[in-house]
């Protein structure tokens, strides 16, 4: 199976700092679709960001900037000057090409704490 | 307005007996699955559903069964719960299928099965 990997299962980062949360990937496909979720402890998932494969530039959606290195096959998530609202679950994942609803691949998470 | 809705949010029942967890979205998107969510936090698909028409089922036991009566709904009926089968489920939807389909997420329905 295709994997998503993310190498960092929890964080602590100081508020106001910037934060980076790594995720590479496998695939064989040319056309695939990267995107992060986020998961409070509440609960709910919560879409961040999405990157392209064919998109040239990196997403940027305010604070959150995906840093895209197709060679590499990463897609690591940049936050910058992290809040205490930013304490969650993330979790990186790969949508697929072809015409099928094949749902989205997902990454372990990494359990991010900001502190005050 | 709820884009996408789950019912019931919490749901604790007995080994073997038969649950089903709702799902609605009103962003008239053609596209609907639903994951499950194990106790590690890991998400994984279980069905999607293009159109009314089974698309997935991912190595899923039969004692689930998808059903969806329309595009905006899809209901997952479990026979025979057993205890690994609590988790909490989330139900989503998105635009079309396709790798830069954004998924929009149910609240989830953390069930237990006791």
């Amino acid at each position: 199976a295709q994997k998503i990997t993310q190498t960092q299962p929890g964080m602590f980062v100081q508020e106001k700092e910037a934060v980076t949360l790594d995720c590479t990937y496998d695939t064989s496909d040319q056309s695939y679709g990267l995107f992060w979720y986020k998961q409070p402890s509440s609960g709910e998932m919560i879409f961040l960001i999405y990157q392209g494969s064919y998109d040239e530039q990196n997403a940027t959606e305010g604070r959150y900037s995906l840093n895209f290195q197709k060679a590499r096959k990463s897609a690591n998530l940049v936050i910058s000057a992290s809040q205490l609202g930013d304490s969650a679950m993330y979790f990186c994942s790969r949508g697929y090409s072809g015409g099928g609803a094949d749902g989205l691949t997902f990454g372990k998470g990494t359990h991010l704490i900001i502190q005050p | 307005d709820t884009a996408v809705s789950q019912t019931p949010k919490y749901l604790v029942t007995q080994m073997g007996n038969d649950k089903s967890i709702k799902c609605e979205q009103n962003l008239g998107h053609d596209t609907m699955y639903w994951y499950k969510q194990d106790s590690k936090k890991f998400l994984k698909i279980m069905f999607s559903y293009n159109n009314k028409e089974l698309i997935i089922n991912e190595t899923v036991p039969n004692r689930f069964s998808p059903k969806s009566p329309d595009k905006a709904h899809l209901n997952l009926h479990i026979n025979s719960l057993e205890l690994g089968d609590s988790a909490v489920y989330f139900c989503a939807s998105s635009p079309g299928t396709g790798a830069g389909n954004e998924q929009f997420f149910g609240p989830g329905t953390r069930l237990t099965v006791l």
